[in-house]
């Protein structure tokens, strides 16, 4: 079985100031990684994935985020966080091995960069 | 690219009613779509995977008699809410992907209120 913790409910971090978002997961095969971000009564926007290559992964908005098979995780950053990033995260998961499987989201994680 | 257009974007509705929510890829065909519900402050649940041409697959404890799924076309699913009671007040959230290997894309959500 799959699944994606997220082990901060909550992050905050003053505006300019490097941010991190953490996740980690757990599946049977390779895993297909992905980050999204949510605002306020809106859909999720995609901002990054993993599937093979370079452990770093550039996305969108400055984000990047970094897999580390060890650790199982893929953790989210961003060097400089503005105001406008405050909003809620998800990171999700598909094992590669089960092709017909569905994504698995964590639990979220509410990010606030304070000005 | 790959954009899904949700609608509407709220609906309030009185208890006892059916409430039909569409989701469509405008820019490519999806033989597959998502419907997730997200509740206050918590991750997304799927409710279940829609299949072009074919009947959807619940995930359990989703009642199908309650929440009809149907897509008619490659571009075009919808949730109808039957009989919607106020537990059924939530956020929806519909998604879809280009290929297999794509990240999923979402719509922009629909909040339903029931009273």
């Amino acid at each position: 079985a799959q699944s994606v913790a997220q082990p901060e409910d909550q992050v905050n971090v003053a505006e300019g100031n490097p941010l991190t978002v953490k996740c980690t997961y757990s599946v049977s095969g390779n895993p297909y990684l992905f980050w999204y971000v949510q605002y306020p009564n809106r859909g999720l926007q995609f901002l990054l994935k993993y599937i093979t290559g370079d452990n770093l992964v550039k996305g969108s908005y400055g984000f990047e985020a970094e897999f580390n098979k060890s650790q199982t995780s893929f953790h989210l950053k961003k060097p400089s966080a503005l105001v406008s990033d405050s909003a809620l995260y998800f990171c999700a998961v598909r094992d590669l091995l089960y092709y017909g499987q569905n994504f698995v989201f964590g639990p979220g994680t509410r990010l606030s960069v304070l000005p | 690219g790959a954009v899904v257009s949700q609608h509407p974007s709220w609906v309030i509705c009185k208890s006892g009613t059916s409430v039909k929510i569409e989701c469509r890829s405008l820019d490519f065909q999806a033989t597959t779509m998502f419907w997730y519900r997200q509740f206050p402050k918590q991750s997304l649940m799927l409710m279940a995977t829609s299949n072009e041409g074919s009947k959807a697959t619940y995930e359990q404890g989703v009642e199908k008699d309650k929440f009809l799924i149907n897509h008619a076309s490659l571009t075009l699913s919808t949730l109808t809410v039957t009989s919607a009671h106020p537990e059924d007040s939530s956020f929806y959230i519909c998604s879809a992907r280009p290929t297999g290997l794509s990240p999923l894309h979402f719509g922009n959500g629909t909040r339903l209120t029931v009273t």
